[in-house]
């Protein structure tokens, strides 16, 4: 069973750009999660979604970003006009119920130049 | 406001001896709390997750108490060897509301055991 897959896994992008970040959750999991880790800090909480729904959407900035997990193909976190800010480890996690552990993929690492 | 505080930054130990960390947490009635290991480079990992009826958890070296009242957990590793050595988070989530699910991380605390 293949874990959390993300990509790409480095993305690098000028400012104004736009970053499309991908996740493909474990087979079986229909709940999504998305994380940030800033350099030196600890992981912060973006978005939440089940299949084709946002559950809580309470951690990501208001404007500039996106999330969405359509029926078919993986969960996407876009981010529109990219700022040097953005730059951070974008981190994916599963789970096959929302009450249950959480798998995270690798990461994909985001430079704003 | 809810805040998650674990103890150190960075802890040193020497192998074989038990590693212990701490996460204390405010203003938060959790359903449960879970430890993650993060290794430079990757995603965390998880490691044990205890529910708030539960008082201690045991997976082979490692070990997590939950104390409510205390408003605290702590994280065991005996026998520590170097392979141990990562960054070590502790996580809750809320009961109640709409938010199942959603995780708030402290900031971890990086462990090195020494050979």
């Amino acid at each position: 069973n293949a874990g959390v897959m993300q990509n790409p896994r480095h993305l690098v992008r000028r400012r104004g750009q736009e970053a499309r970040l991908r996740c493909s959750p474990m087979k079986g999991h229909s709940h999504v999660y998305w994380y940030r880790q800033l350099p030196e800090e600890g992981l912060k909480f973006m978005v939440y979604l089940q299949k084709e729904n946002i559950i809580d959407e309470s951690g990501m900035p208001k404007e500039r970003f996106s999330a969405e997990f359509p029926k078919e193909g993986p969960s996407i976190l876009r981010i529109q006009q990219v700022v040097r800010g953005d730059s951070a480890a974008y981190f994916c996690a599963s789970s096959p119920d929302a009450e249950e552990t959480q798998y995270f993929g690798p990461g994909t690492r985001l430079l704003v130049l | 406001s809810q805040k998650i505080e674990q103890n150190s930054e960075a802890l040193n130990i020497q192998e074989g001896k038990t590693a212990t960390l701490t996460c204390n947490y405010t203003n938060y009635s959790p359903a449960y709390l879970q430890w993650y290991r993060q290794d430079p480079g990757r995603g965390p990992v998880f490691l044990l997750l205890i529910r708030e009826n539960e008082k201690e958890k045991r997976k082979e070296r490692l070990k997590v108490t939950f104390d409510t009242t205390l408003k605290q957990s702590l994280f065991h590793i005996t026998a520590s060897q170097p392979a141990d050595s990562a960054t070590y988070l502790c996580a809750l989530d809320s009961a109640g509301g709409t938010s199942y699910g959603k995780l708030t991380f402290g900031q971890g605390t990086i462990l090195t055991v020494h050979p």
